[in-house]
């Protein structure tokens, strides 16, 4: 997994709380990603980051909101969990843009009561 | 916008049989495509890509893939199937952003089934 991980890899809360999760990588890859993974809809991109506080929208923001200190880190905030926001996340990581190939975090399952 | 489908959500294939997996794409300019595998519990793996040159791709675990332009797919085969193949598969094609870095554009996934 290409020194990625993911914290909490399980969590349960409710409905209304706020909930952080963090991706750390140790490959000092500049972009970083978030995705959800649902069924029948594969990964859909929530948020992105092309470098240190440079962040991005992707398809399905809303909800969502992520922070990027430094380069290791990407923080993944739903400011108020809904239970349509259970799903598993993933975050993953690109070294540059000659390399096209992502690498995945082992992912985090997230269910909102 | 660029996009990725498959139109199968499991495929079932006997062990030392061929399968294949198919995808269709849909792309404004040229097509940068890959194939990416997720076992249980796991986070996606890198199998193969396409970017240019010769149309049948060579990739992990015995794995390649078919580019077709006029037919717009991007089918993953392998000859002979194993267990241990038993995954879910997904198709994916990079799109880009005006902020000067891509994103991966993913397929719903299919399901392989490889039975003993």
């Amino acid at each position: 997994d290409a020194g990625i991980t993911q914290s909490p890899r399980h969590k349960v809360t409710e409905t209304g709380t706020p909930v952080t999760l963090r991706c750390h990588q140790t490959e000092n890859h500049r972009y970083m990603y978030w995705y959800r993974q649902d069924p029948g809809h594969g990964l859909r991109l929530i948020h992105y980051s092309y470098g240190v506080k440079d962040t991005d929208k992707g398809e399905v923001s809303d909800g969502y909101s992520v922070s990027r200190s430094k380069t290791e880190d990407f923080l993944l905030t739903l400011e108020s969990a809904t239970s349509s926001q259970t799903s598993v996340y993933f975050c993953a990581t690109l070294a540059s843009l000659s390399t096209d190939t992502q690498y995945f975090g082992p992912g985090t399952r997230l269910t909102v009561l | 916008a660029q996009s990725v489908a498959q139109p199968e959500d499991q495929v079932n294939v006997a062990e030392g049989n061929p399968l294949t997996v198919k995808c269709t794409y849909s792309v404004s300019g040229n097509p940068y495509l890959f194939w990416y595998v997720q076992y249980p519990n796991r986070g996606l793996q890198f199998l193969l890509k396409y970017i240019t040159g010769d149309n049948l791709v060579k990739g992990s675990y015995g794995f390649e893939a078919e580019f077709n332009k006029s037919q717009t797919s991007f089918h993953l085969k392998k000859p002979s199937a194993l267990v241990s193949d038993s995954a879910l598969y997904f198709c994916a094609v990079r799109d880009e952003f005006y902020t000067g870095g891509f994103k991966t554009i993913f397929g719903a996934g299919t399901r392989l089934f490889v039975k003993a």
